[in-house]
């Protein structure tokens, strides 16, 4: 399995500002996705990180508001731009090898917007 | 687009009691079904997964059944125990791709 670490784990924002999360794998990966989990709700995929180009965004989400990177096999990042309070919300990065189909996820960063 | 419902959303039972969670796919293209743990403020933990070409998988206490024709799947758990009590939850998606996920399942064991 892959180890999956996300920073920062938790964060206090003002409305109006960005925010960017990385996530960081210990070994090489096919598949990264971003989710979004809010309060006592289920996982809702924000996008497909592919490597080297852009993102493909699930319907409702824009690169504008949601802008991803993943320059390499390990890392991506993921950015909040222009908040509202109803971003506040867990964003998880996962990670998996695609053909075996195991998608593994990281602690989350739990994102408040005042 | 694929579409996974899961049922029940909460399900309360009896440390030792048996519990079942069942969910339904659209897409019959999907082939790779997975259930995750969450407990709460953790990330989802993978429990047990089946491949469309697989009914029935078992590991201890968990057990997954999947009917590719009626596209549903169901998630057992036996002999409960209170640690087994956490937010359960359904996937599915096509030669590992993307993952949908169900609503999610309440699971409480009472001791």
């Amino acid at each position: 399995s892959a180890v999956i670490s996300q920073k920062p784990s938790r964060d206090i924002c003002q409305r109006g500002t960005s925010l960017t999360i990385q996530c960081q794998v210990d070994s090489q990966v096919t598949m990264m996705f971003w989710y979004r989990q809010q309060p006592g709700q289920s996982l809702t995929l924000i996008a497909t990180a592919n490597q080297g180009s852009e993102a493909t965004y699930e319907s409702g989400f824009v690169i504008d508001k949601f802008p991803i990177s993943r320059p390499n096999l390990t890392f991506s990042t993921l950015t909040v731009s222009n908040m509202s309070p109803e971003d506040s919300s867990i964003y998880l990065c996962s990670a998996g090898q695609g053909v075996t189909g195991e998608l593994f996820f990281g602690e989350g960063s739990r994102l408040t917007v005042l | 687009g694929e579409n996974v419902e899961q049922h029940p959303s909460t399900l309360s039972v009896q440390e030792g009691d048996s519990a079942v969670i069942k969910c339904t796919y659209s897409d019959s293209a999907s082939n790779y079904f997975p259930w995750y743990k969450q407990e709460l403020g953790k990330r989802p933990q993978l429990i047990i997964d089946i491949r469309s070409n697989v009914g029935e998988k078992k590991d201890q206490r968990i057990a997954v059944t999947l009917n590719k024709t009626a596209k549903h799947f169901s998630l057992h758990i036996t002999e409960t125990q209170p640690e087994d009590s956490a937010v359960y939850f359904c996937a599915a998606s096509t030669n590992g791709n993307k993952l949908v996920f169900g609503a999610g399942t309440i699971l409480r064991v009472k001791s």
